[in-house]
């Protein structure tokens, strides 16, 4: 089945402990990305890789990191989290870049106290 | 940056009704996505259009390039269709894809 895979689903943190939220795809796609969805804003991307070992900034990439070593595979980073990157994180992927149909992963809800 | 506006941004109707969500964009796109998120946030796509219309079910999505417009249109609404729409377009100069805030549909039995 193809499917987009986030981990973890829920988290619970404190600030400045650093923590990763895995993303992985089974449908050899080449472009991910990581978005951000807050009430009234909507979703924002924060990072996106057209392909392995490429990644580029998003609207809202500041606190985030991202590295694109596999195909499969697109972790988005927080160094040091701070409260107001509590969110509802969603991580997705496309074979044709933006221009064809996106499969989204089932989101992760992340609260830093 | 592309700028992109969705009305309404909240409807409420009765089962039976024929909907219409709409969505403008400020830039020229290569592709327009409907997407479908419900209670418990998971996000499914509906549609991607570049150009006409597209067709699935009692769900239609337009799109005129021209007047940088697209519609969702849901005939014959249904209580289970009651979810936000999203619209996102993708530029392909910029690499971005760029969302509409989300219309809130709420169907009544």
């Amino acid at each position: 089945e193809a499917q987009v895979t986030q981990n973890p689903r829920y988290l619970i943190t404190v600030t400045g402990k650093k923590l990763t939220v895995t993303c992985s795809q089974n449908m050899n796609h080449e472009y991910m990305s990581w978005y951000r969805q807050d009430p009234g804003l909507g979703l924002r991307q924060i990072y996106y890789s057209m392909n392995v070992e490429v990644t580029d900034k998003g609207d809202v990439p500041e606190g985030y990191k991202v590295s694109r070593k596999e195909k499969r595979n697109f972790p988005l980073i927080l160094e040091s989290p701070s409260p107001n990157q509590t969110s509802l994180y969603f991580c997705a992927s496309t074979l044709y870049r933006g221009a064809g149909e996106l499969f989204f992963g089932e989101g992760s809800r992340l609260t830093v106290l | 940056k592309n700028e992109v506006e969705q009305s309404p941004q909240n409807l409420t109707a009765q089962e039976g009704e024929f909907i219409t969500i709409n969505c403008s964009y400020s830039v020229g796109i290569s592709a327009l996505h409907w997407l479908q998120q419900h209670p418990g946030g998971g996000i499914v796509s509906l549609f991607m259009l570049s150009s006409g219309k597209k067709k699935h079910g009692r769900l239609i999505a337009t799109i005129n390039i021209q007047e940088k417009h697209s519609s969702l249109h849901i005939t014959a609404s249904h209580p289970r269709d009651s979810a936000v729409y999203i619209c996102a377009a993708y530029s392909g100069s910029a690499r971005q894809l760029t969302f509409g805030s989300g219309t809130q549909l709420t169907v009544l039995p």
